[in-house]
């Protein structure tokens, strides 16, 4: 089974600020079925990234996806005070779908 | 747009049984596979079940396995999820979301509190 970790748990950051996420998989994976979410406080998980690297519509432009094999990133190129969330990596190619843990994104 | 509206979560007693719905719309539900992720306070995502466009499959994480029932009516546009013997481990908020590249629709989410 798939285990998926997500590093850090938690980012304190300023606005305007690159930042670079990471999820890393106990084994190798597609990143065909990779995807990235962003939950903002009390509100359904949104959907950023799929196959690693594609933004889902609407997903602005600062956000990009990387990776292959264990090790996949999601980068902010500048972050907007919206962009302040919790995200969380997933593999979607079969069951049981595993999500990693969260990173959290806190305003410094 | 694409719409999912869930609702049957609320308080209940250990032990006791549950019926979580998920009323669909704006796409065409009968051609989607269809999930259930919940969130327990304070934690991550944790997928819970997959059913097919048709229903001839399903699929349920270990942990819940022989408890949890998903099902679906694409006559109604409604996904189900029937919780058995409740534990106070399955106070979440529950989603369903459709199937994709990427999960690209949830519903707002229903929450289940299980307590004595």
């Amino acid at each position: 089974e798939i285990v998926l970790t997500q590093s850090p748990g938690t980012l304190s950051l300023s606005p305007g600020e690159r930042v670079t996420l990471s999820c890393r998989a106990s084994h190798s994976v597609s990143s065909t079925h990779l995807a990235w979410y962003q939950q903002q406080f009390g509100q359904s998980p949104r959907l950023l990234l799929y196959g690693a690297s594609n933004r889902a519509t609407g997903t602005p432009d600062r956000f990009s996806g990387s990776g292959s094999g264990t090790d996949f990133t999601l980068t902010i190129s500048r972050l907007e005070p919206e962009d302040f969330a919790v995200y969380y990596c997933q593999h979607y190619g079969r069951p049981p779908f595993p999500f990693g843990q969260g990173t959290r994104l806190e305003i410094k | 747009q694409v719409q999912l509206v869930e609702s049957g979560g609320g308080a209940v007693k250990p032990g006791r049984s549950l019926r979580l719905s998920c009323a669909a719309s704006g796409f065409t539900f009968n051609t989607s596979a269809m999930h259930w992720v919940r969130q327990a306070p304070g934690r991550g995502l944790e997928w819970m079940a997959l059913i097919w466009f048709d229903g001839s499959n399903k699929y349920y994480p270990e942990s819940v396995q022989g408890r949890f029932s998903i099902s679906r009516d694409n006559s109604r546009n409604t996904l189900y999820l029937h919780i058995n013997s409740l534990r106070a481990e399955d106070t979440a908020v529950y989603y369903c979301a459709r199937d994709g590249d990427g999960w690209t629709s949830w519903g707002q989410g229903t929450q289940v509190t299980v307590s004595s």
